[in-house]
């Protein structure tokens, strides 16, 4: 399975300040997606990152907050912008090899925020 | 609206005591229902993906089956290093996306 490296693994930022989350692939994939995973939850879907046009977001979640890009088929990245405790979270990056194929995560980018 | 429970919450067993973990779904129309397991610190590892009712996948001590409205993950004579969180999650007909339950927090005792 495709071998996904995030950066940073982790992170302490100011309140109303903005962060760049990087998700790298080994191979080219089709589908990537962005999740955020809160202290005792479970993992909920942000967005798909579309290669070539504008990511999808889920209900709840909007581009101005989340801004994601997709440059090409093995990279993405999502900005969690003018952040508050709040948005204190685990990011994840996930990719899908083929359709109805399972997700493979990477390790995800801890965000705390003060 | 999609709905995936797990249960239990956590589970502590002795070294060698096997044990059931369950993940009950309510979808439209399963397109398939896949089984994680996340490490702290780590992004969640696929384990098993599973398509129909009946189906049954089976990886060294762990076995999943599957029926119209439920899955269980079987464990068989765990060991320490199967502690864990167990996840389960559905992807819908017509959708990619998946839909992930709570997780079930497994200890195994030496």
């Amino acid at each position: 399975s495709a071998v996904i490296s995030q950066k940073p693994s982790r992170d302490i930022c100011q309140r109303g300040t903005s962060l760049t989350i990087q998700c790298q692939v080994d191979s080219q994939v089709t589908m990537m997606f962005w999740y955020r995973q809160q202290p005792g939850q479970s993992l909920t879907l942000i967005a798909t990152a579309n290669q070539g046009s504008e990511a999808t977001y889920e209900s709840g979640f909007v581009i101005d907050k989340f801004p994601i890009s997709r440059p090409n088929l093995t990279f993405s990245t999502l900005t969690v912008s003018n952040m508050s405790p709040e948005d204190s979270s685990i990011y994840l990056c996930s990719v899908e090899e083929g359709s109805n194929q399972p997700q493979h995560f990477g390790d995800g980018t801890r965000l705390s925020i003060l | 609206e999609d709905q995936v429970t797990q249960s239990p919450e956590a589970l502590r067993l002795q070294e060698g005591e096997s044990s059931s973990l369950n993940c009950s779904y309510t979808v439209s129309g399963l397109r398939g229902l896949f089984w994680y397991r996340q490490d702290p610190g780590k992004g969640p590892e696929f384990l098993f993906t599973l398509y129909s009712a009946g189906e049954e996948k089976e990886k060294e001590r762990l076995k999943a089956t599957l029926t119209k409205k439920e899955s269980f993950l079987h464990i068989t004579a765990p060991k320490p290093e199967d502690s864990a969180t167990y996840l389960c999650a559905v992807r819908e007909t017509g959708a990619n996306n998946l839909f992930f339950g709570t997780g079930t927090r497994l200890t195994v005792i030496p």
